[in-house]
């Protein structure tokens, strides 16, 4: 089936610093991915839809120039978190979809646990 | 726009018993219905879903969950959990056709043995 990798799977870094998340389909092209962010014990809030070749299209409340959404190619989505602040602590979860039917279903990547100090 | 409501933020059960997860949704179109699983520190993996037909659907490890559409519901079932069934459910929803998924706020099951 459908594999979506994610990299690192968790991250600690100081106030002020930038973090870069991968996002990788394994064996397919994903044109659109989406990236998540999660709080503890809630569900997850769409951040963004991150389209290949374009611009990413991001949610309201959202601040695109914090997060950097760059989908290179069909297989790599990166989301970067730009001067961290401690309440951007969170953890953060990708997807895509093979295909454009929605038999495929999402799949999901096992997220990026985010802690900035 | 679509939304999602899931009524029980948690559920404990002792082993074997039956289990029932309440989903509700609402939607001015078509929509198709999804149920993921997260265990802790994963990501999301996708349990069953609903796109049209048969409005019972079923997942390979035992859990079933039927569409309503009168009441706009989608509740997961499973007649007797086991310990490994603890874990965080999520219902979603997404436009027929659409391609962003919401999530509701997500039910955590939780096992006793």
């Amino acid at each position: 089936g459908a594999v979506v990798s994610q990299h690192p799977s968790w991250v600690i870094c100081k106030s002020g610093t930038s973090v870069k998340i991968e996002c990788r389909s394994l064996d397919f092209q994903a044109t659109t991915m989406f990236w998540y962010r999660q709080f503890p014990k809630q569900s997850l809030m769409l951040m963004a839809t991150s389209n290949e070749g374009s611009k990413a299209t991001y949610e309201q409340g959202v601040e695109k120039d914090k997060f950097l959404i760059n989908h290179a190619s069909l297989t790599l989505s990166t989301l970067t978190v730009t001067s961290a602040h401690p309440e951007d602590s969170s953890f953060y979860i990708c997807s895509a979809r093979e295909g454009t039917s929605p038999n495929y279903g999402y799949t999901f990547g096992s997220g990026t646990r985010l802690t900035v100090v | 726009a679509q939304s999602v409501t899931q009524l029980d933020s948690q559920v404990p059960v002792f082993e074997e018993a039956p289990v029932e997860l309440r989903c509700n949704y609402s939607s001015s179109v078509s929509v198709y219905l999804f149920w993921y699983v997260q265990y802790p520190n994963q990501g999301l993996q996708l349990l069953l879903k609903y796109l049209s037909g048969s409005t019972l659907v079923e997942s390979i490890n035992g859990f079933e969950a039927e569409f309503n559409k009168s009441q706009t519901s989608f509740h997961l079932r499973k007649p007797s959990v086991h310990i490994s069934d603890t874990a965080e459910y999520f219902c979603a929803v997404s436009e027929s056709g659409g391609f962003k998924t919401i999530f509701g706020a997500g039910t955590r099951l939780f096992v006793k043995a």
